[in-house]
């Protein structure tokens, strides 16, 4: 049964980095497509985006490209999520998750969440 | 890309039976998966495929799709269902691989 588990929480700056990790228990990250999602406060999920093993393709949501950038160290089996140039609006919660292989479309498990706050 | 329409808010009493909906072009390609998230957790899928549910969640939980929209049924609902729900697919406009959610329903047991 996999698990993640992600970092704890983050206050930055704006203009400042982040990078959040998400490591894996009961599987190995090759194995996986590790996705990232946020969601602010009080609002709804958005998709930031994630990496396909069977094509060994990363991709970004498109209003994140430039600024996100996902990672995997696969020797320690963590994922990594690092969003730069933050501003106030990416104060969220981050999560990783795990996407099933297409054309299935689930994410299943989650992590428990990263708040990330941007604060002056 | 694609997007995902729910409706913000719906309600239901005690013990009886509500549907929440997703409309959106992906869904003629994709089947939605289904997500309960409650305050301060992250999100559960409670759906998946044509109408799966994983381990551990109530039979009272299921999934429709007809066209372009997809449903999630609570049949018998249960105080614990008051959460957000947040059904998700494939973009079927672009790249494959991108994923879109809905914007969310908030479901209040009355």
């Amino acid at each position: 049964q996999v698990q993640l588990v992600q970092s704890g929480a983050e206050v930055k700056k704006p203009g400042a980095s982040v990078k959040v990790s998400c490591k894996v228990s009961g599987y190995t990250l090759t194995e996986l497509s590790m996705h990232w999602v946020r969601q602010a406060p009080g609002k709804g999920l958005e998709w930031m985006g994630g990496f396909d093993p069977e094509d060994g393709e990363t991709i970004y949501a498109q209003k994140f490209q430039g600024r996100v950038t996902m990672t995997e160290d696969t020797s320690t089996d963590t994922a990594y999520m690092e969003l730069s140039s933050l501003r106030s609006e990416d104060t969220a919660v981050y999560y990783c998750a795990t996407l099933g292989r297409y054309p299935n479309n689930w994410f299943d498990p989650w992590g428990q969440g990263t708040l990330v706050t941007v604060s002056s | 890309s694609s997007e995902l329409t729910q409706d913000p808010a719906v309600s239901v009493a005690l013990g009886q039976t509500v549907r929440i909906t997703c409309q959106g072009d992906s869904l003629r390609s994709y089947y939605a998966s289904w997500y309960q998230q409650k305050p301060g957790q992250a999100p559960v899928l409670v759906i998946y495929g044509k109408n799966n549910r994983p381990s551990g969640i109530p039979d009272r939980f299921s999934g429709s799709s007809s066209g372009n929209t997809a449903s999630l049924t609570i049949t018998g609902a249960q105080a614990e269902d008051e959460a957000d729900y947040y059904c998700n697919s494939r973009d079927s406009s672009g790249n494959h691989l991108c994923v879109v959610f809905g914007g969310g329903t908030k479901l209040t047991v009355l």
